[in-house]
């Protein structure tokens, strides 16, 4: 079956520091690619998508990610995170045959001030 | 974009009883999407409620325990149904306004006694 691993299940940063979080997924098709965030208190909302085209994506925030069909991997990567970016954030996976969506099991950022 | 909102936010139930939660939408949206999500795990669909036909259980959930409904294109209930304390989790309504594009709503979250 189809999945989607997130390597890190808590994570604990400054202020400052890089960030990259790990996901790949399992499956050999075509498929599009998302990074969800839910920040404490607030709904589940979408951080940033990759269909086609471009490998790098760039979201809301400063974030990115990084499409590499080789490893089967979509990280997600900020280059100075902020105290405001503590949240959970979820890499998800749909299959382009399919409308579901199958999600990570997410990753806690707990970013210190 | 759209704005979901569900009703209730929490309840706290008794094993052997039922409770339906709402999710309604502030525009027309065909597809509608009900999913679980258990303490430290991922989201797992439960179900696809399109509007004017019977909804699509994933694998794992049935009509019996979980049975949803979808009367127009703004609204959906999802009723769990003879619960127990297993099924305590947060429950999640979400809908998709563009392909791979979903909004969620903010949760219900269950507790079975």
């Amino acid at each position: 079956a189809q999945s989607v691993s997130q390597h890190n299940h808590h994570v604990i940063l400054s202020e400052a520091a890089s960030l990259e979080l790990g996901c790949n997924y399992s499956y050999g098709g075509t498929v599009n690619l998302f990074w969800y965030v839910q920040y404490p208190g607030q709904h589940l909302q979408l951080l940033l998508k990759y269909f086609s085209g471009d490998p790098l994506v760039k979201g809301i925030k400063g974030f990115e990610a990084e499409f590499i069909k080789s490893k089967f991997s979509f990280n997600l990567r900020k280059p100075s995170v902020q105290w405001s970016d503590t949240a959970e954030y979820f890499c998800a996976v749909r299959l382009n045959r399919d409308d579901k969506i199958i999600f990570g099991k997410g990753t806690r950022l707990h970013i210190l001030p | 974009s759209a704005v979901i909102s569900q009703k209730p936010s929490r309840d706290i139930c008794q094993r052997g009883t039922s409770l339906t939660i709402q999710c309604q939408v502030d525009s027309q949206v065909t597809m509608m999407f009900w999913y679980r999500q258990q303490p430290g795990q991922s989201l797992t669909l439960i179900a696809t409620a399109n509007q004017g036909s019977e909804a699509t259980y994933e694998s794992g959930f049935v009509i019996d325990k979980f049975p949803i409904s979808r009367p127009n294109l703004t609204f959906s209930t999802l009723t769990v149904s003879n619960m127990s304390p297993e099924d305590s989790s947060i429950y999640l309504c979400s809908v998709e306004t563009a392909p791979g594009e979903q909004y969620f709503g903010p949760g219900t979250r269950l507790t079975v006694t």
